[in-house]
């Protein structure tokens, strides 16, 4: 089944440690994005990547960053410089097809806690 | 910027209540729109979309028309069910060829027997 798939599903992470997180997908999409979502804030857009080898800050990008080497993958790293990263994680991808462009399909999250 | 407002939750209903989300937006050009549901637990759904001004996305009961004269896409349903408790998001995209969607905050339902 084609999806896109968030490991792991939980999450702790230690002080001063940097962790990551990871998306995969076999849609064959050219973009993919990464969101924070907190309680009553909807989401906010961290990172995106439009091709491989490319992306570019969101909205929240400080404290985090990307890589995007392959197509079907787009790990998130949570660095030790984001001070509240106590948050839920969504992964998504698209691809500009006539008369779908735009439509994100999303991962089933990454919930991230600090011990 | 581009921005969505939502009527703030949480909204609670009984079984077969009719139910209207509100969400309005502020954009330059012609975005298009989406609603996108998010059950417990999990990543959020495409629930509809529309992509020009008159516009009705349906789907599962839900229905949205795209309003440019008022800027709105509020969400309906005539006869909700208790299966459809979850968080609802308004999102705007498609500017300037981008793919970036901009959300708003959601809106809890909760549906009662």
């Amino acid at each position: 089944d084609g999806g896109i798939t968030q490991s792991p599903k939980y999450l702790f992470r230690k002080e001063g440690q940097n962790v990551t997180l990871s998306c995969e997908q076999n849609l064959n999409h050219d973009a993919m994005y990464w969101y924070r979502q907190d309680p009553g804030q909807g989401l906010r857009l961290i990172y995106y990547s439009q091709i491989v080898n490319d992306f570019q800050k969101g909205d929240i990008a400080e404290g985090y960053s990307v890589s995007r080497e392959k197509k079907e993958s787009f790990p998130l790293t949570v660095t030790s410089a984001q001070k509240n990263p106590t948050a839920f994680y969504l992964c998504a991808s698209s691809r500009p097809v006539q008369g779908s462009k735009n439509i994100q399909y999303f991962g089933a999250g990454t919930r991230l806690s600090v011990l | 910027g581009d921005s969505v407002t939502q009527m703030e939750g949480p909204v609670t209903l009984s079984e077969e209540a009719f139910l209207t989300i509100n969400c309005t937006y502020t954009a330059t050009g012609y975005p298009s729109l989406f609603w996108y549901v998010q059950y417990p637990g999990e990543g959020l759904q495409l629930l509809l979309k529309a992509t020009k001004a008159d516009d009705k996305g349906s789907n599962k009961g839900f229905e949205a028309t795209y309003r440019k004269e008022t800027t709105s896409f509020h969400l309906e349903k005539g006869s909700v069910q208790v299966s459809d408790s979850a968080v609802y998001f308004c999102a705007l995209g498609g500017q300037g060829g981008s793919e970036k969607l901009v959300f708003g905050k959601g809106t809890k339902l909760t549906v009662n027997p």
